[in-house]
């Protein structure tokens, strides 16, 4: 089974909707971040958490809001949609020992906002 | 605009041949650095990390060389495969023992049979 997993993979909707997407990791680690990806732009960061109880705005929070409902739990809110939100979604962990940043990502959920 | 960047967005080589890709970064406060693979329809693979306390770092079948003093860094792939066909990702966290990562935007490597 995968350590990150992502619901839906891909999810079609249309302006103005409200859309959950979500993240689940079996690998422990207390760190989980929401970054998405456009063509030519890399993946940039949305909101990260350091744990249950800790919550931060990365490059690009505007129109996103994010809830970490457990260790292993962190899903991203758009609260409503819009077109230039269409983009690919990934969810990542990393855990704080060895001195690693290494983020472990999920298989991405691809949204399309019509 | 993005501190991270690659100076080549595609780079095409020979199987067999050795691939070089590039990445530079402006922050001087990093200490950290990674490379990622990415696969079409897939999440960032990590594939090699150095800290800025070294200049080279050796994996299996890959190299990664840092030069603090131009702020450069390089991915080396040895004998690169079909499989090695990707899309390649360099990172740093930009402050001086953060956890967080800022992307470049990539380079598309493509393998030649």
């Amino acid at each position: 089974d995968a350590d990150v997993t992502q619901t839906p993979r891909n999810r079609i909707t249309k302006t103005g909707k409200r859309i959950m997407l979500e993240c689940s990791q079996t690998k422990g680690h207390d760190r989980m971040y929401w970054y998405r990806q456009d063509p030519g732009l890399g993946l940039r960061l949305i909101y990260y958490s350091f744990d249950v109880k800790d919550i931060n705005k990365g490059e690009i929070s505007d129109g996103y809001s994010v809830s970490r409902q457990a260790q292993a739990k962190f899903s991203l809110s758009l609260e409503s949609a819009i077109p230039n939100q269409t983009a690919l979604y990934f969810c990542a962990t990393s855990g704080t020992r060895g001195g690693s940043y290494e983020q472990y990502f999920g298989p991405g959920t691809r949204l399309t906002v019509t | 605009g993005e501190s991270v960047g690659l100076h080549l967005p595609t780079l095409s080589v020979q199987e067999g041949d050795n691939s070089i890709i590039n990445c530079a970064y402006s922050n001087s406060a990093s200490d950290y650095f990674i490379w990622y693979k990415q696969e079409s329809g897939k999440g960032p693979q990590f594939i090699i990390d150095i800290r800025s306390n070294m200049d080279k770092r050796q994996g299996q079948r890959v190299t990664v060389l840092l030069n603090k003093t131009v702020k450069h860094l390089s991915l080396q792939i040895a004998a690169t495969q079909p499989g090695d066909s990707a899309v390649y990702f360099c990172a740093e966290n930009k402050e001086t023992g953060a956890n967080n990562l800022f992307f470049g935007t990539g380079t598309r490597l493509t393998v030649i049979p």
